[in-house]
């Protein structure tokens, strides 16, 4: 069972495309995140989304952008992505307080031709 | 560099015994501890936490004890079962850093393979 649901679970690009990854939280969090696992790295944190306002940007490339329309919504815009950018993408959400978890999707696997 | 580490990339179990999954951390800010359980094609499950006030917590057949002077915490299973086999992630947070609330930002470990056999 996932409160949180990411949209594709696969994806294939070219470098000169755009494309949007998309999440859906149904566990009424106020705070949701973007994650890039690379093969054979941790999870790096890309972006914090609290309230629906960018709190957090981790020196991320631009050619990545985030958008939250309302607090149950993330996407990530995709445009002239690199070879290196082929990871999963975790999309998650929580509470914003003080010691709460993070929920995960189940990823949206990247490919970049 | 890595705030948190698993040394180990992989442990064997036999069904039955118990499994102990090592995490060590080197930032002596963080308060909040979380273990993730990840089947393959599957985003990682929250599986249990312990805050910094206390050293053991438990949960069914999981137990994390954290030992904050020596900046390590483990994850028992007691007994391990086949279907425990699965990647496990340690994570850590800060409440605050010297520039105010990090606002809930885990830090990951590169993961433990867990294999229980029969």
């Amino acid at each position: 069972e996932t409160g949180v649901t990411q949209t594709p679970r696969h994806l294939v690009m070219g470098m000169t495309n755009k494309k949007s990854l998309k999440c859906e939280q149904h566990l009424g969090h106020n705070a949701m995140y973007w994650y890039k696992q690379s093969a054979k790295k941790p999870l790096e944190l890309m972006f914090v989304y609290s309230l629906e306002e960018r709190v957090e940007n981790n020196s991320v490339p631009s050619r990545f952008s985030p958008e939250c329309p309302n607090s149950s919504h993330l996407f990530l815009h995709l445009h002239t992505l690199q070879p290196e950018d082929s990871a999963l993408y975790l999309c998650a959400s929580s509470q914003f307080f003080r010691n709460q978890p993070q929920h995960f999707g189940d990823g949206t696997r990247l490919s970049i031709l | 560099d890595q705030q948190v580490k698993q040394n180990s990339p992989s442990l064997s179990v036999q069904e039955g015994r118990i499994s102990i999954l090592n995490c060590d951390y080197t930032n002596s800010m963080f308060d909040y501890f979380l273990w993730y359980k990840k089947y393959p094609a599957e985003g990682p499950t929250f599986l249990i936490s312990i805050s910094s006030i206390k050293d053991k917590n438990e949960d069914g057949r999981f137990t994390v004890f954290l030992n904050k002077s020596a900046k390590h915490l483990s994850l028992h299973i007691v007994p391990s079962q086949p279907g425990d086999s699965a990647v496990y992630f340690c994570a850590a947070s800060a409440t605050f850093n010297d520039r105010g609330s990090t606002l809930g930002r885990l830090y990951f470990g590169r993961g433990t393979q867990l294999t229980v056999w029969p």
